[in-house]
């Protein structure tokens, strides 16, 4: 079954850290690819997404991911983490370009001071 | 600027009891709108979806259903809730197809005793 993974639950990092979250997603076919965070309180808001040509796109607040066709991975990053940076983060995938987008687990990211 | 309105933001239900969830959109036309349920510890998943007035499709089986009465309103239902419906209710809307974001309401937490 078409499906979309992120491998961590839970990260804690201090502040100035890097981060990297990983996203998997498992469908053969041409997929746009979307990060989305929700800040304490707040509602989901899109971070960036990958729809085609560069595989590495530039969200907001600094974050980054790449999309790697063979590994069908679309991990995001952020070099340096501010402590605004708390919040769940989200993987997505639209597998058939009609906006159904299937979510992953979530990963919930605190950042220490 | 587009709007997105869903309410209550909370309900506690009995076991039974039936459900009306709504969900409207400001300051566009014929959007995409869309029913996700977040489980604890799981991502969003992805209940209903409509490309117009009456058009609804179903992605899982269940106990809820949904319509939309008018473009821009689309209402979540269930003439009998079970304990296994609690969870959160996020209602979204897309502008049209291509995978275009999604821009998410604030959310029902939904709680059935």
């Amino acid at each position: 079954a078409q499906s979309v993974s992120q491998h961590n639950h839970h990260v804690i990092l201090s502040e100035a850290a890097s981060l990297e979250l990983g996203c998997n997603y498992s469908y053969g076919g041409t997929v746009n690819l979307f990060w989305y965070v929700q800040y304490p309180g707040q509602h989901l808001q899109l971070l960036l997404k990958y729809f085609s040509g560069d595989p590495l796109v530039k969200g907001i607040k600094g974050f980054e991911a790449e999309f790697i066709k063979s590994k069908f991975s679309f991990n995001l990053r952020k070099p340096s983490v501010q402590w605004s940076d708390t919040a769940e983060y989200f993987c997505a995938a639209d597998l058939d370009s009609w906006g159904k987008l299937q979510f992953g687990a979530g990963t919930q990211v605190v950042v220490t001071p | 600027s587009q709007t997105i309105h869903q309410w209550p933001a909370t309900l506690v239900q009995p076991v039974g009891s039936p459900l009306s969830l709504e969900c409207t959109v400001e300051g566009t036309s014929n959007p995409n709108l869309y029913w996700y349920r977040q489980a604890a510890g799981r991502g969003l998943q992805l209940l209903f979806y409509s490309i117009g007035i009456d058009q609804i499709s179903s992605e899982v089986p269940q106990n809820l259903s949904a319509s939309r009465p008018q473009d821009r309103q689309f209402i979540l239902s269930s003439k009998k809730l079970l304990l296994s419906d609690s969870g959160f209710y996020l209602c979204a809307w897309s502008p049209g197809q291509g995978g275009e974001k999604l821009f998410f309401g604030s959310g029902t937490q939904l709680s059935v005793l």
